[in-house]
């Protein structure tokens, strides 16, 4: 079965960090292009951060430019988001998302909980 | 950026009629190099992920009910839903990938009259 399983959210305090990983299973992640996209509690969806298959290229939106960093190792078939001095508007659910140009944006993970707060 | 545009924020429709929701990005998502739409529908029920359904603007994910259908090129794109049924009651979005960010529009939440 083609899964995704996000782990790393929880509590943390403004300035705080936290890495989050995404492991997939059912499927080979370096065949595709890897999101991060999230949901602050009761709000919309906004587009984070992706890499490329190999990790050689990734941009952020602006809002976590110079803070989030995104990555991947291939041969734990795992991504990650390190998230530095983090604010309370980074407050949400995280989600990754795999993209190819035959299967864009088809397979969500179930999201991991972020809240930054003192 | 590019700003992505929903109309209605909400709906309400009966069962059995059609639900429309409207989608208006600020530049073209058609890359006329491949004539394809750069833009996603997703249905979301609370708690729980986003679930694609309509790809390159009209292309029907598997196992999505064929009631549903998306339309539209370059700035203007519909996702319809011919006859409402129980289980379709949630908060659709739209989202381009023509370019980054991805952005998303605000959602469209739709409920039975």
């Amino acid at each position: 079965e083609v899964q995704m399983l996000e782990s790393g959210g929880g509590l943390v305090q403004p300035g705080g960090s936290l890495r989050l990983s995404c492991a997939a299973s059912g499927f080979t992640l370096s065949s595709y292009w890897m999101h991060w996209v999230r949901q602050p509690p009761g709000k919309g969806l906004v587009w984070v951060s992706r890499i490329n298959s190999d990790g050689s290229s990734t941009s952020y939106a602006d809002s976590v430019k110079g803070r989030f960093t995104i990555s991947r190792d291939n041969a734990k078939n795992t991504l990650y988001l390190q998230m530095n001095s983090l604010r309370a508007e980074d407050t949400a659910v995280y989600y990754c998302v795999r993209f190819s140009m035959t299967d864009p944006w088809d397979v969500w993970g179930q999201g991991t909980t972020v809240t930054v707060s003192s | 950026d590019i700003v992505m545009t929903q109309s209605p924020d909400s709906l309400a429709v009966s069962l059995g009629e059609r639900a429309t929701i409207n989608c208006k990005s600020s530049q073209s998502l058609l890359l006329s190099s491949n004539n394809k739409n750069y833009l996603v529908w997703y249905q979301q029920k609370p708690s729980q992920p986003p679930k694609l359904l309509i790809s390159w603007a009209s292309t029907r994910e598997s196992g999505v009910p064929d009631r549903f259908s998306g339309s539209g090129s370059g700035t203007d794109f519909t996702l319809t839903i011919s006859s409402l049924q129980a289980e379709d009651v949630a908060v659709y979005y739209c989202q381009h990938h023509y370019n980054t960010p991805h952005t998303f529009g605000q959602g469209t939440k739709l409920g039975i009259k």
